[in-house]
This record gives structure tokens, C-alpha cells and sequence, in this order.
């Protein structure tokens, strides 16, 4: 483990329904990102948090809602996707002017 | 905001040959240059950073050079190994208080063969 961890690792879900992707960064860091990675496609920032506070919201649908509770941790919470949201999703910590830390992502498949 | 092109997108090189991954940057105010390596499955992680204060910097086999002039950032790898098999990520960030937010390139698939 890197100090990141994120869960579930795959997440298979409908357009209707909802769910959340869970970040947790052991390393003391104040910024977490949330990433998006598709095929052939540069890693996309979609939501940045520091001490808790957003900071960045890159013009990510409002079908994705971010929730930083404390620098520790970060969700991602999923409503009404599109097939096209199916990519793997990379939370990122990191300390100021730092290289990040990434999880091992989750796997997003919407059927 | 950032734009970051990076080039070749596809590279196959011998074992024991060098491989070179370029990218520029269009925000003149970036400052920090970090490589990430992919490989696949797994999470991309950090091989070398570079920040705008310096020209080059060297970690054994891996070597990252910037050009501030021309805004071109390069990755050298050389006497590669099959273990170098990976996608390869260069990111631009203009570093801010607290956090930097990292735009990435469109990746580089190294091959090396044996």
C-alpha cells in the first residue's frame, strides 16, 4: 500500500442507480484530487480539495458530487451516470508544491 | 488553464538502447514537472520531478530535462531493461499554496524489447 487507499476497486452500476467511491490517504497530506483516466485520453482533473476545502471544480457534470469530510478522506458520489462516465477513477494526495500519491483507482463500469 | 502535449505516443526500443519522451507546455507560470510510470493495472507513480529552478536533474537511469525558453520538458531513460515497460505520464502544474493541480499528458507507452 502507498499511505492511499481507494474503494471498491471494480464497481459495476446502472444509470439509475447511486453510489459512492471512497479515497483515504494515510500520509498526512492536505490536498486529495479526484482524477478521471479514460482510453487514449490524458488523465482528466476533475475535482481538487485542500484542508478540506474545494478548491477546483473543472467543469465535472453535477451527476459527480465530491464530499471531503477532513484532509483524510474523499468521496466521489455517483448519480444518474452515462455509459460514457465508465473509466477508472484515480484519487491523488499531496503536500503543498508536492508530487502526488496515487490510489489504485476504482473501475467504473456503467451498463 | 494547461495544455500539455506529449509525443510519441508509442515507443519500442532494444533492451540496452535509450529512450527519450517529449512534452511541452503552454502555461508560461508552470513551474513543477513530475514523470509518472504506469504500469498496467496499477497506479501511476512518481519517477522524477523536475521544478523550473533547475535545467536537468538525474536519478541513475532516468534523467528529466527542461526547457523553460520553449516550454519542452523531456524524460531519458537509458540502458533500458524489460522492467521499463510501462506508460509513461508528464504533467505541468503552476504550484499554489497548498495544492498543485497537475495536468497530464496523453501518455507513452514504452516497449522495450529483449
Amino acid at each position: 500500500e502507498t499511505g492511499v487507499t481507494q474503494t471498491p476497486r471494480h464497481l459495476v452500476m446502472g444509470m439509475t442507480n447511486k453510489k459512492s467511491l471512497k479515497c483515504e490517504q494515510h500520509l498526512g497530506h492536505n490536498a486529495m484530487y479526484w482524477y478521471k483516466q479514460s482510453a487514449k485520453k490524458p488523465l482528466e482533473l476533475m475535482f481538487v480539495y485542500n484542508f478540506k476545502e474545494q478548491t477546483e471544480n473543472n467543469s465535472v457534470p453535477s451527476r459527480f458530487s465530491p464530499e471531503c469530510p477532513n484532509s483524510s478522506h474523499l468521496f466521489l458520489h455517483l448519480h444518474t451516470l452515462q455509459p460514457e462516465d465508465s473509466a477508472l477513477y484515480l484519487c491523488a494526495s499531496s503536500n503543498s508544491g508536492g508530487g502526488y500519491t496515487f490510489g489504485s483507482g476504482t473501475r467504473l463500469t456503467v451498463v | 488553464g494547461e495544455n500539455v502535449e506529449q509525443h510519441p505516443s508509442t515507443l519500442s526500443v532494444q533492451e540496452g538502447d535509450s529512450a527519450v519522451i517529449k512534452c511541452t507546455y503552454s502555461d508560461s507560470a508552470s513551474n513543477y514537472f513530475p514523470w509518472y510510470k504506469q504500469e498496467l493495472g496499477k497506479r501511476p507513480q512518481l519517477i522524477i520531478d523536475i521544478r523550473s529552478n533547475v535545467g536537468e536533474k538525474k536519478d541513475q537511469r532516468i534523467a528529466v530535462t527542461l526547457n523553460k525558453t520553449a516550454k519542452h520538458f523531456s524524460l531519458h531513460i537509458t540502458e533500458t531493461q524489460p522492467e521499463d515497460s510501462a506508460v509513461y505520464f508528464c504533467a505541468a502544474s503552476g504550484v499554489q499554496t497548498g495544492a498543485n493541480n497537475l495536468f497530464f499528458g496523453t501518455g507513452t507507452r514504452l516497449t522495450v524489447i529483449p
